[in-house]
């Protein structure tokens, strides 16, 4: 089983929509959870950080943690197509983060 | 806002050569991270150190080796590039384990 286990996709949504990126992990230790949007060609760039259960939000992006579940989500509110990127969630079990492989999104007009 | 900043953005280098990847971050972060990424493969961590002269093994540490001499700068060294080497290279630093790390540019290095 792999730590950190995303969905690859692509997931498609319609400009406006919400879209809901899915996570789970493995190692009931971790204590913190990260959301990262990457574009092509590029690097990843931090979007989301929870440490708590429940839902945080930030602008139009919302995460949910359920350790309980070892489940974190992240929702996308009114979604642009510039929200057309892979989603890398990541977690810390110890003192080093480690990846899931990303869910790639893409949001048509 | 955090800086770390790799040295190539785009390397080509032949087989055997010795490659040095470097990398500076802004921010007085105690540790640093080197990682590869490759398609369906995700991002998978070479070499990581939370201290000065300090280095711990990733998962994939086979064929690298790492300096640290100084808190701001984490090099990556390919001892004898080979073509399997061919990837996207990504240094990352944090304020302390366990929280959010922030990345540089990243280097796509080529290796023929």
């Amino acid at each position: 089983q792999k730590e950190v286990e995303q969905n690859s996709g692509p997931l498609s949504v319609p400009e406006g929509a919400i879209a809901s990126l899915n996570c789970t992990y493995s190692d009931r230790v971790s204590q913190s959870f990260f959301w990262y949007r990457q574009y092509s060609g590029k690097s990843p760039e931090l979007i989301m950080s929870i440490y708590s259960n429940g839902d945080k939000e930030d602008g139009r992006f919302t995460a949910q943690l359920n350790k309980a579940s070892q489940y974190v989500s992240l929702l996308i509110r009114d979604s642009q197509p510039s929200d057309s990127a892979t989603y890398l969630c990541a977690v810390n079990p110890t003192d080093k983060l480690i990846f899931g492989t990303g869910t790639r999104l893409q949001v048509f007009p | 806002d955090v800086k770390v900043t790799q040295s190539s953005r785009y390397l080509v280098k032949r087989t055997g050569e010795k490659v040095f990847l470097e990398c500076v971050q802004d921010m007085d972060h105690e540790n640093m991270f080197w990682y590869r990424q490759d398609p369906g493969l995700g991002l998978r961590l070479i070499y990581f150190s939370y201290d000065v002269k300090m280095k711990e093994k990733g998962d994939i540490p086979e064929g690298y080796s790492v300096s640290r001499e100084k808190k701001e700068r984490f090099s990556l060294i390919l001892e004898s590039a080979s073509t399997n080497q061919t990837s996207m290279y990504l240094c990352a630093s944090s304020l302390l384990g366990g929280i959010e790390a922030f990345f540089g540019q990243g280097t796509r290095l080529t290796v023929v």
